[in-house]
């Protein structure tokens, strides 16, 4: 099946720093990619929508100015979580699909984020 | 808005057992439903993705049905082993290709 790469696995920030996370289709092209957000005990819940070479779109509720998505190319994807706060604390999580790879392969997840902001 | 629900949120089982997690949602357009196992503090590990055309889907123990009439879809788990201790999730498809979770249902297989 098809790989998504996050980058990294976990990461500790300062309050007020930044952080990027990268996520990677490493052998298709993904023309759009997701990412989520997953609090404990909770579902994951989808922040954006990103389209390569296109803004992305985000869900009610998510702030752009705060959660900044480039999808510059077809096999990248970042999400840069801009002054980050500790109620930022949280797993993110991205996935990619290509109409290339089919609906039947199913969503492909990378291993996710685990975000700790002190 | 399409909601999904999964119960029960936790469930404790003596291996060996055979177990039943279901899933369901309140709009029955769906397109897709995939089911995903969660470790702590990991990614998601796809299990089973049944098409809005399939009943159905196989794989090992796993089996998943799909009713799209009634909004429901179950994940059968057979001679269940501690090893298949995890979150189980269940998501649908919407029409852009993201997915909508359910909480989850907390899986615990005691040896």
């Amino acid at each position: 099946g098809a790989v998504v790469s996050q980058h990294p696995s976990w990461v500790i920030c300062k309050s007020g720093t930044s952080v990027k996370i990268e996520c990677r289709s490493l052998d298709f092209q993904a023309t759009t990619m997701f990412w989520y957000r997953q609090f404990p005990k909770q579902s994951l819940m989808l922040m954006a929508t990103s389209n390569e070479g296109s803004k992305a779109t985000y869900e009610q509720g998510v702030e752009k100015d705060k959660f900044l998505i480039n999808h510059a190319s077809l096999t990248l994807s970042t999400l840069t979580v801009t002054s980050a706060h500790p109620e930022d604390s949280s797993f993110y999580i991205c996935s990619a699909r290509s109409p290339g790879q089919g609906d039947p392969l199913g969503a492909f997840f990378g291993q996710g984020t685990r975000l700790t902001v002190v | 808005k399409q909601e999904v629900t999964q119960i029960p949120a936790a469930l404790s089982v003596p291996e060996g057992e055979n177990l039943v997690l279901n899933c369901s949602f309140t709009d029955s357009a769906i397109y897709n439903l995939q089911w995903f196992r969660q470790d702590p503090g990991k990614g998601l590990t796809s299990l089973l993705l049944i098409q809005s055309s399939q009943r159905e889907q196989t794989s090992g123990r796993l089996n998943a049905s799909l009713d799209k009439s009634s909004g429901r879809s179950t994940l059968y788990i057979a001679a269940s082993q501690p090893g298949d201790s995890a979150t189980y999730l269940c998501a649908v498809w919407g029409s852009q290709g993201n997915l909508i979770f359910g909480k989850g249902t907390k899986l615990s297989v005691k040896p």
